[in-house]
């Protein structure tokens, strides 16, 4: 089975909440995540990332949470606006492998 | 805009066809990524080149045949193909150096196959 995975697959927040997803992963030899944004008829962008030897990253208006102990990943959004919509995808792989293997996806709304 | 490029942005052929699938990125990246994606599914690895030489191929069908003709190129030639391999294929690139880097993905080539 897949070793990424989602909590939920949709999420419906409303125009200036702080939205969290959530992804759990099964393969305890990963050590480096990313979360990424697919917007409707375009590629995978890019938005955080970070390595097993911390637990927290902050970037502009997002937050990743790594909680290794239970293999959960979140992504924190702040303040959430109408462009935040899209599918999120959580990803992973470990040192020295080339294979990033992607969660299912979440498909957060922001509802203005 | 994303800084791998890929084209066509739409293909639609028929199975006795013959088409190419063309990936470029211009950051110095050593790494490119095939990655084919369904509807409403995460993207799947195809093919990975580190420093031009294929060293994955995640069982994908000879129907399918990638070529690294540089660093910055990329391609993926299609011949024979099925309804069922219509999909977005996904070009990546990476840095590949001593510690995991991001993949940036182009926008994609929305295939279908008649």
């Amino acid at each position: 089975g897949e070793s990424v995975g989602l909590h939920l697959p949709t999420l419906s927040v409303q125009e200036g909440d702080n939205s969290i997803i959530n992804c759990a992963y099964s393969n305890s030899a990963s050590d480096y995540f990313i979360w990424y944004k697919q917007e409707s008829g375009k590629g995978p962008q890019f938005i955080i990332d970070i390595r097993s030897n911390m637990d927290k990253r902050q970037g502009q208006r997002v937050t990743v949470l790594l909680n290794k102990t239970v293999k959960h990943l979140s992504l924190q959004i702040a303040a959430t606006q109408p462009g935040d919509s899209a599918v999120y995808f959580c990803a992973e792989n470990y040192s020295g492998s080339e294979k990033l293997v992607f969660g299912k996806g979440t498909k957060l709304t922001v509802n203005p | 805009d994303t800084e791998v490029t890929q084209t066509p942005k739409h293909l639609v052929m028929g199975m006795t066809n013959k088409k190419s699938l063309k990936c470029e990125q211009h950051m110095g990246h050593r790494a490119m990524y095939w990655y084919k994606q369904k509807a409403k599914k995460p993207p799947e690895l195809m093919f990975v080149y580190s420093y031009e030489k294929l060293s994955i191929n995640e069982s994908v069908p000879s129907r399918f045949s990638p070529e690294c003709p540089n660093s910055s190129l990329l391609n993926l030639h299609l011949h024979a193909l099925q309804p069922e391999d219509s999909a977005l294929y996904l070009c990546a690139s990476s840095l590949r150096d001593r510690d995991n880097s991001p993949l940036h993905f182009g926008n994609g080539t929305r295939l279908t196959v008649t």
